[in-house]
């Protein structure tokens, strides 16, 4: 089945620089991969998303970039804030039809001031 | 405003006692499904739901039940919970993008403790 990996579990950063994670999938039918953002106590929530169709996508200071052939896809985060101090998520859908999304294993990100 | 919503939100039980966990969309998603969060594990799939009355095992099914007897809800149902069943529970749900799903929406979760 399906199978995510997540790099680095953790990461800080100063504010204002960049902030990169990286995930990588084992099943080259995967064609859906949200990244989720998890505050404290609260709830994950979509930030952005790509399909297979589409090689990178940008909203605002977060973009997305994926390359089907290496099975990677990397979230970007420009002019770090510390707002986006948070747990971190990629996941992807398996290539069978239960909507299954398969989660990475996380990364908290830490942006100092 | 469209949400999903789980109750209880916190919840303290011992071995043993049965205990539901309710899920509620307003969405109208066709797709809804259980995960368990817990430290160093990331985020598990216990069951998910493609449509009423239409319900398959994720990854950690043992020890847990689901019902889909109309669109909006989907509780979990711990019929005799145990301690290792203690953890961090998020209802997910979305619409079907042909036969897999778009964007999922998580409810604000409910911990649970099992003693």
């Amino acid at each position: 089945g399906e199978n995510v990996e997540q790099h680095p579990s953790t990461l800080s950063v100063q504010e204002g620089d960049s902030a990169v994670i990286k995930c990588t999938y084992s099943d080259s039918a995967s064609n859906y991969f949200p990244w989720y953002k998890q505050e404290l106590g609260k709830r994950p929530q979509l930030i952005i998303d790509i399909r297979s169709n589409v090689g990178e996508k940008k909203d605002q200071r977060i973009a997305v970039t994926l390359n089907k052939t290496a099975k990677h896809f990397s979230l970007h985060i420009t002019e770090t804030q510390p707002e986006d101090s948070a747990v971190y998520f990629c996941a992807a859908i398996a290539s069978s039809n239960t909507g299954k999304l398969i989660f990475g294993q996380g990364t908290t990100l830490q942006v100092k001031p | 405003e469209a949400q999903v919503t789980q109750n209880p939100r916190y919840l303290i039980t011992v071995t043993g006692k049965k205990l539901t966990v309710t899920c509620s969309q307003n969405m109208n998603h066709e797709y809804m499904s259980w995960y368990r969060q817990d430290p160093g594990l990331g985020l598990r799939q216990i069951y998910y739901s493609m449509n009423v009355e239409v319900t398959d095992k994720g990854d950690v099914p043992e020890g847990y039940k689901v019902s889909r007897k109309e669109k909006r809800n989907f509780p979990l149902i711990l019929e005799s919970p145990s301690p290792n069943q203690t953890s961090l529970y998020f209802c997910a749900s979305s619409f079907l993008r042909g036969t897999s799903t778009d964007t999922q929406y998580f409810g604000p979760g409910t911990r649970l403790t099992v003693l």
